[in-house]
């Protein structure tokens, strides 16, 4: 079992609705999640961190984070065409100085 | 410019020979990671920089590679007789104590192994 799982897509929504995006991960002591964005032949941009149960808001994405089942997700509201990219999530990692592993990413696509 | 900066933003090179990237991270960061990412993957972690001391470095690296940040300024990343299982893009981050997750990646250095 990898990591950080994500489903790879593509996700197809339609422009306007919401978009949800899943992540699984293994490890039970991880306290950090982050939610980064790349566009393709673009680097990770940050969206957003989570670090509590719950939600987290930020504009139009929410972050929601459940230990006790190892799921964290994103939600995208009011989506766009330029919302279309890869979303990768990560995890810090255990007994490591910062580090953070990466799930493969899920292909977001907004259709117009 | 106050980002990332990754120098140079492709490479080609052929199999065998060396090949030396540099980053510049944002100056009051102090925190500095590499990392590589090929297509359909996440990034993996490479090598992790605190000020001047590298203090992690991935089990997956082999001796062929080797990192520096003199000074606790710039990086640079090399490898040594390239194969083309090194082709990747090569992701350089940066991170300040506050926020020691909130990394700034820069463009990257895409590297091609003929």
């Amino acid at each position: 079992q990898k990591e950080v799982e994500q489903n790879s897509g593509p996700l197809s929504v339609p422009e306007g609705a919401i978009a949800s995006l899943n992540c699984t991960y293994s490890d039970r002591v991880s306290q950090s999640f982050f939610w980064y964005r790349q566009y393709s032949g673009k680097s990770p941009e940050l969206i957003m961190s989570i670090y509590s149960n719950g939600d987290k808001e930020d504009g139009r994405f929410t972050a929601q984070l459940n230990k006790a089942s190892q799921y964290v997700s994103l939600l995208i509201r009011d989506s766009q065409p330029s919302d279309s990219a890869t979303y990768l999530c990560a995890v810090n990692a255990v007994d490591s100085n910062y580090q953070l592993i990466w799930g493969a990413g899920t292909k977001l696509i907004i259709k117009p | 410019d106050t980002g990332v900066s990754q120098d140079p933003r492709h490479k080609i090179t052929k199999r065998g020979q060396n090949v030396t990237f540099r980053c510049d991270p944002i100056s009051e960061h102090n925190r500095l990671y590499w990392y590589r990412q090929t297509l359909g993957q996440g990034p993996e972690f490479l090598t992790y920089f605190q000020n001047e001391a590298q203090l992690e470095k991935s089990r997956l690296l082999s001796d062929r590679f080797s990192a520096e940040r003199p000074k606790g300024s710039f990086s640079t990343l090399e490898i040594q007789r390239t194969e083309q299982g090194d082709s990747a893009m090569y992701l350089c981050a940066s991170s300040q104590g506050g926020d020691p997750y909130g990394y700034t990646f820069g463009s990257g250095t895409r590297l091609t192994v003929v």
